[in-house]
């Protein structure tokens, strides 16, 4: 199973928004409804900030959304922050019982 | 609170084995999967597969079929995932992971053990 498509990179200046996306194929991001972001900071076990495409897990805040549409899924955060300088990565459930990974992706506040 | 404490780093030659422990606190053990992901130094998640504690059925990544053996025990709150066969390209932190109440996410991470591979 291949890893799913991230840009390596992403930046934006504080108040303004960000947007990730996470391209997959029919066979995962297309066919389930099971997308989740993580969040993750150098040297840093990841944090799940976004699951079942759109949902948030309690704490996380709202400036975290996510949605998807054919094969690709979208994290956006809206009104930057410095402490949102991290590495994001999606994930989606592939069938079969099998879980995919995008490559991340590094959002960088100017 | 829900806590995932893993083992600590290990160093290992290749060709040998190597086994993570993950001890969880503070929910029902037998009640969520637990999943196991690596990263190497610099580079995404790769997530292994999965285990679950209730029955000790597990489903591993194609990848590491035949290579990894995930099991549990439930007297001490504790899962383990054993790598064999280790090669260079092994090295990397390995983190165990709750399955969270949905499906397919993870809501709960170990700190991580790095496991390093070299002659």
């Amino acid at each position: 199973q291949s890893a799913l498509t991230q840009p390596p990179s992403a930046s934006g200046s504080p108040g303004q928004s960000v947007i990730i996306t996470c391209t997959g194929t029919s066979n995962d991001i297309g066919r389930y409804k099971y997308v989740s972001w993580y969040q993750q900071y150098p040297g840093k076990a990841p944090k799940l900030i976004i699951y079942e495409v759109n949902k948030r897990p309690s704490g996380v805040p709202d400036r975290f959304s996510g949605s998807k549409s054919a094969n690709t899924a979208s994290l956006t955060v809206s009104g930057l922050q410095a402490e949102d300088e991290a590495d994001y990565y999606c994930s989606s459930y592939g069938g079969s019982n099998n879980v995919v990974f995008g490559g991340g992706t590094k959002v960088t506040v100017l | 609170q829900v806590h995932l404490v893993q083992s600590g780093a290990e160093v290992k030659k290749p060709g040998a084995s190597v086994k993570v422990s993950c001890r969880a606190s503070g929910y029902t053990f037998t009640s969520y999967d637990i999943n196991w992901v690596r990263q190497a130094t610099g580079q995404g998640l790769e997530w292994l597969g999965w285990v679950d504690p209730a029955n000790g059925n597990t489903h591993l990544a194609h990848k590491f079929q035949g290579r990894v053996t995930m099991t549990t025990s439930s007297s001490i709150d504790t899962a383990y995932m054993e790598l064999s066969s280790l090669r260079s390209d092994d090295t990397a932190v390995y983190y165990c992971a709750r399955g969270g109440s949905g499906d397919y996410e993870f809501d709960f991470w170990g700190q991580g053990t790095l496991v390093t591979v070299s002659s």
